[in-house]
């Protein structure tokens, strides 16, 4: 069956880095674009990114534009998520998302706390 | 970006009771529309997805409906099982967007 194993999510201080990953199994990875979604503390999901099979097409949402990188690399089955100049307001836990009508599948998730 | 909005916020209901949940778009999504579940720690499930149409092993009890703006997810019957957090989302259009959630209870 399709899983999702998302690793990465630590404690950071603000303006701080961290690399999310995202390896997926069950299903033909590089035939589906995958998203990141977050959810903060009390809060309801908000979508952050989205890659589209080969890598070539991405979607950022207007808050992580230009501070967050998606990728993937369909050989390891895995997706990731680069996080740079991190803000408080970026703490959340971060799920792994197949973006089949929507999102079918989630992994987990990993947490993510920016704080000093 | 597309604004989601549900009602209620929240419910409280009997065991045996229908439950309606509403999402409305800001604008036309046709029926590009999921629900899902949120039970408390764990990651939101796909219910419905098309607005209308069964997540597999997702039980009948559940029902989706609507089209352009306004839309419903029904429990039939409503069980213990059904307590936790309802979204929906458009993906019609990048970024996806969510309501703010519709927290069910049982009275």
């Amino acid at each position: 069956q399709v899983e999702l194993v998302e690793s990465g999510g630590a404690l950071v201080k603000p303006g701080g880095s961290l690399r999310l990953s995202c390896v997926a199994s069950g299903f033909t990875f590089s035939h589906y674009y995958m998203a990141w979604i977050r959810q903060a503390p009390g809060k309801g999901p908000e979508f952050v990114s989205c890659i589209f099979h080969s890598g070539g097409t991405v979607y950022y949402a207007d808050s992580v534009r230009g501070r967050f990188t998606i990728s993937r690399d369909n050989t390891k089955n895995s997706l990731y998520l680069q996080m740079n100049s991190l803000r408080a307001d970026d703490t959340a836990i971060y799920y792994c998302v197949r973006a089949v009508d929507g999102g079918d599948s989630w992994g987990q998730g990993t947490p993510v706390t920016v704080s000093t | 970006d597309i604004q989601m909005t549900q009602s209620p916020s929240s419910l409280s209901a009997s065991v045996g009771d229908r439950v309606t949940i509403t999402c409305r778009a800001s604008q036309d999504i046709s029926t590009w529309l999921v629900w899902y579940q949120q039970k408390a720690e764990k990651a939101p499930k796909s219910l419905i997805y098309a607005a209308s149409t069964l997540q597999s092993g997702v039980t009948s009890r559940f029902s989706g409906s609507g089209s352009g703006t306004d839309f419903t997810l029904t429990i039939s019957s409503l069980q213990p099982e059904d307590v936790a957090t309802y979204y929906c989302q458009q993906y019609r259009n990048f970024p996806y967007t969510f309501g703010q959630g519709t927290k069910v209870e049982i009275k």
